[in-house]
């Protein structure tokens, strides 16, 4: 069964909006998540990760939101852009063995 | 410098034909991991090596599924008498496994198998 989930499954956002991906995950030895971003074609790369012990993570455009009680995490992506355009996974482990959400097509009009 | 590599990009065969999907990590990278992306659906854990450790292949859906890590180098993932729900995309990934850390898994382009 699928460990960590993701929603939505695509979403559409203006340019200069504000994308919003949400994961959740049930098991509590998970101590490291990271986002990937993968464009049509490629594999996906690391985009930005987080330890549970840190609520939230910032670098350039993206942001983690970290909520531990609820066993949930989102990534924001501020002022989206046309390059932005990608299907984004949300993944979760606790040493190697990386969890992956079903990932999410974000489509960001110009 | 190079990144990880797969050959070939895309490969059609017929149901009950074996096929070879090879892998070459960064170089260096002591790490490599096997994934597989079905349409719609996330990345799938298939199998890791670590150096000469012997590798954790948990995650190989059946028995007609191997793989081997050569010269703690390149890598080959087998499929034997592929079945039509074996089409899907398989990436393979490698990192420089750090102590007690976090490695970032460098992705390469993957390798299309379409199973006719």
């Amino acid at each position: 069964q699928q460990q960590v989930k993701q929603s939505p499954q695509s979403l559409i956002v203006q340019k200069g909006g504000i994308s919003i991906i949400n994961c959740a995950y049930e098991n509590t030895a998970f101590d490291y998540f990271p986002w990937y971003q993968q464009f049509p074609g490629k594999g996906p790369a690391l985009l930005i990760a987080i330890r549970p012990d840190v609520s939230e993570k910032k670098e350039g455009r993206f942001t983690i939101s970290f909520n531990k009680s609820a066993k949930q995490f989102s990534l924001h992506i501020m002022d989206s852009q046309p390059g932005d355009s990608a299907t984004y996974f949300c993944a979760a482990t606790r040493d190697y063995k990386l969890s992956f959400g079903a990932g999410t097509t974000v489509t960001v009009r110009a | 410098g190079a990144g990880v590599s797969q050959s070939p990009s895309n490969k059609v065969t017929e149901k009950g034909k074996d096929v070879e999907l090879r892998c070459d990590p960064i170089s260096g990278h002591t790490a490599l991991y096997w994934y597989r992306q079905s349409l719609g659906q996330g990345l799938e854990f298939l199998i890791y090596f670590q150096g000469n450790s012997a590798p954790d292949k948990s995650g190989l859906p059946s028995d007609r599924f191997s793989a081997e890590r050569t010269g703690g180098s390149v890598s080959t993932l087998t499929i034997q008498r592929t079945q039509q729900e074996d089409s899907a995309v398989y990436l393979c990934a490698s990192s420089f496994r750090l102590a007690g850390g976090r490695d970032t898994q460098y992705f390469g382009p993957g390798t299309r198998l379409t199973v006719l």
